[in-house]
This record gives structure tokens, C-alpha cells and sequence, in this order.
């Protein structure tokens, strides 16, 4: 069945520091994917999305690139800020017929001042 | 435009108690999804209502049910609580037809259900 599989948790890093979060996923069809994030106490927050094969999400620096041929859909930043420190969830919505969302199983990032 | 609510924030309950969880989702959302998320478990799907029809079933007991109105507004009811049934239940809310920006989900604060 569809799957996603995301790196484990948790991720430290310094302030300004390059983030990378692997995202990988098994589906039939053409699923759509998204990057969620959770802060502490609230609820998942669309971060960035892509709906086919090379397109490119991107929001408040982040970004993520869906790749058919590795399916893969890697969260990347260039500068992280310690406001960047929760939970982030890769997420896939299989094709046409098919109402659910798979989730990863979340990576908690942390960033240090 | 108001986003997805959920009632109650916090509940606390025995083992074998019921409780009902509701959602009001997005205005103009037709689709409402609920999750169970828990350390241990993550993100798991539960169901997703369309137009007051159960669309899609997650693996869950048949002690976890739900329901949507006319207006969209769902509930989630647990019946015969088991204490690991404590966990942050999330509700999620999108337009619902197939597709791109049809299926993009909007995530309600969560009930944090603690069974003791």
C-alpha cells in the first residue's frame, strides 16, 4: 500500500545551519505531497505542497522538490532560525478516487541560538 | 475566513467511558478527516466524511465512530475507552472533490483526550 518514510528525529542544529529532512514515498498513480509542520500545542500547519512530478513547493524559505524518478520529496532550508523548532510531517494524497492522507511518522527539529 | 475549530481543547475521561468530539470545518469545506496522533503511533487515519457520508475507513475498532451534518460539522465518538485510546485527536477539514488544490487539508488545534 501507499507509504511515506521520513528520516528519524530528532535534528539539532545552530542557527543559520543548512536543513535537510528526507522524504521518500511508495504510491500508485500520481499522489500529490506536502510538508506539514507542527509547533508545540497546535495543531499541523500546511508548509509547502507540489501536485506533480519536478514541481517545486516552496514557503518561508523552505522548499521541496517532488521527484518521480527517486520518489522522493526532500524539506530543505539554506538558513534555519530557532523559531524553525517543531515538528515536520511529510504527507502524501493518493490519486483521483483515493481521499486519505498518508503521513510520515515526523521529525522533530530543534535549532540552537 | 475562520479556520477549523475543535470542541473540547482538553477532555479527561475513565476507561469505559464514550466521548464525542466535534469539528467545524473551513465554510465551504465538504470534506472532514480525523486523525489519532500519538507518540508512539504518529499520525494515523481514522475516516473521512463527504457530503454526511463516510468515504474512507482507516484500521480502527468499531468502538471509533462518526458522523457529519448538513452544514458539514462533524463528529467523532469513542465508545468503551481504553487507555490507549489517550492521544491528540485531529480534525481536518478540505473542499473534497479529487485532486490538487481539492484535497489540500486544513488541520483544526486538536482535542487532547487523556483516558485515565
Amino acid at each position: 500500500g501507499d507509504s511515506v518514510t521520513q528520516m528519524e528525529g530528532p535534528v539539532t542544529l545552530s542557527e543559520e545551519a543548512f536543513l535537510t529532512i528526507n522524504c521518500t514515498y511508495t504510491a500508485t498513480g500520481y499522489p500529490s505531497l506536502f510538508w506539514y509542520v507542527q509547533y508545540p500545542g497546535e495543531g499541523l500547519q500546511l508548509l509547502l505542497k507540489a501536485t506533480k512530478a519536478d514541481d517545486k513547493g516552496s514557503n518561508k524559505g523552505f522548499e521541496a522538490t517532488y521527484r518521480k524518478e527517486t520518489t522522493s520529496f526532500h524539506l530543505e532550508k539554506g538558513s534555519v532560525q530557532v523559531s524553525d523548532s517543531a515538528v515536520y510531517f511529510c504527507a502524501l494524497s493518493a490519486g483521483s478516487g483515493t481521499y486519505k492522507y498518508i503521513f510520515g511518522t515526523g521529525t522533530r527539529l530543534k535549532v540552537l541560538a | 475566513k475562520a479556520g477549523v475549530t475543535q470542541t473540547p481543547r482538553y477532555l479527561i475521561k475513565t476507561r469505559g467511558q464514550q466521548v464525542t468530539l466535534s469539528c467545524s470545518p473551513i465554510s465551504g469545506h465538504r470534506s472532514v478527516s480525523w486523525y489519532q496522533q500519538t507518540p508512539g503511533q504518529g499520525l494515523q487515519f481514522l475516516f473521512e466524511y463527504f457530503s454526511e457520508t463516510q468515504r474512507n475507513k482507516g484500521n480502527f475498532p468499531g468502538r471509533f465512530s462518526g458522523r457529519q451534518f448538513s452544514n458539514s460539522r462533524s463528529e467523532m465518538n469513542v465508545s468503551t475507552l481504553e487507555l490507549g485510546d489517550s492521544a491528540l485527536y485531529l480534525c481536518a477539514s478540505s473542499l473534497g472533490g479529487s485532486g490538487g488544490v481539492y484535497n489540500e487539508q486544513f488541520f483544526g488545534p486538536g482535542t487532547r483526550l487523556t483516558v485515565l
